[in-house]
């Protein structure tokens, strides 16, 4: 079975320019989460969904982000405007009930210059 | 506020021996606490999971949890050169379904 799968696996862009990052999660699982990581601050979650409906977001840490999940199989974090302090890792990962257990993908590597 | 703590490391061990990596949580309401492996690059990776207080072993992972004391460990044994990398523990708390990482222990097996 294929993992959770993100694209790109690497942004570079300009501050003020919007990006997009997309996930897709394991077929089955229920919940979807999105996290950056840092050298200076690790791995935060940022929002996490479950059937497609953002549950916390108190992660995200400011309007510039935001987050949706349309479906079952597809999810987005979207910056705008970007800026040189967002750049970091994030990954997406994805679980089922009430297990806990949560699949990383790859991550997308975004650098902001 | 929720925290899991770390030994950040970096903890060097001997090929072969056993390495021991340790956790603790604030959360006393904790109920589920993962292991994950993330090499430098690369996304983490579940090792174990362990929701009952003791040991659990897979392969050459234990993973042990005292809930009184909330502290959790994991146990390397006959340590292997392949097995160099930042160790993540994970604590889930009573609801919802959100984790705390802790900082990760950095660790290096020596040939």
């Amino acid at each position: 079975d294929a993992g959770v799968i993100q694209s790109p696996r690497h942004e570079v862009t300009e501050m003020g320019q919007e990006v997009t990052l997309r996930c897709k999660p394991i077929s089955g699982h229920d919940y979807l989460f999105w996290y950056r990581q840092t050298m200076m601050r690790g791995l935060e979650l940022l929002i996490y969904f479950n059937n497609n409906v953002p549950i916390d977001d108190s992660g995200m840490p400011e309007d510039r982000f935001s987050a949706k999940m349309p479906n079952a199989s597809f999810s987005t974090l979207k910056i705008q405007p970007s800026e040189p302090r967002d750049s970091a890792v994030y990954f997406c990962a994805s679980s089922l009930g009430s297990t806990g257990a949560q699949y990383f993908g790859p991550g997308t590597r975004l650098t902001v210059l | 506020q929720k925290e899991v703590e770390q030994n950040s490391g970096p903890l060097s061990v001997p090929e072969g021996a056993i390495a021991s990596l340790n956790c603790t949580y604030s959360d006393r309401g904790s109920q589920s606490f993962f292991w994950y492996r993330q090499y430098s690059g690369k996304s983490p990776e579940l090792i174990m999971s362990i929701y009952s207080n003791g040991d659990k072993e897979d392969g050459r992972f234990t993973a042990q949890l005292n809930k009184a004391s909330q502290y959790v460990s994991l146990l390397i044994r006959d340590s292997q050169p392949s097995d160099s990398a930042t160790y993540l523990c994970a604590v889930k708390g009573n609801y919802g379904q959100n984790f705390v990482f802790g900082p990760g222990t950095r660790l290096s097996v020596l040939p």
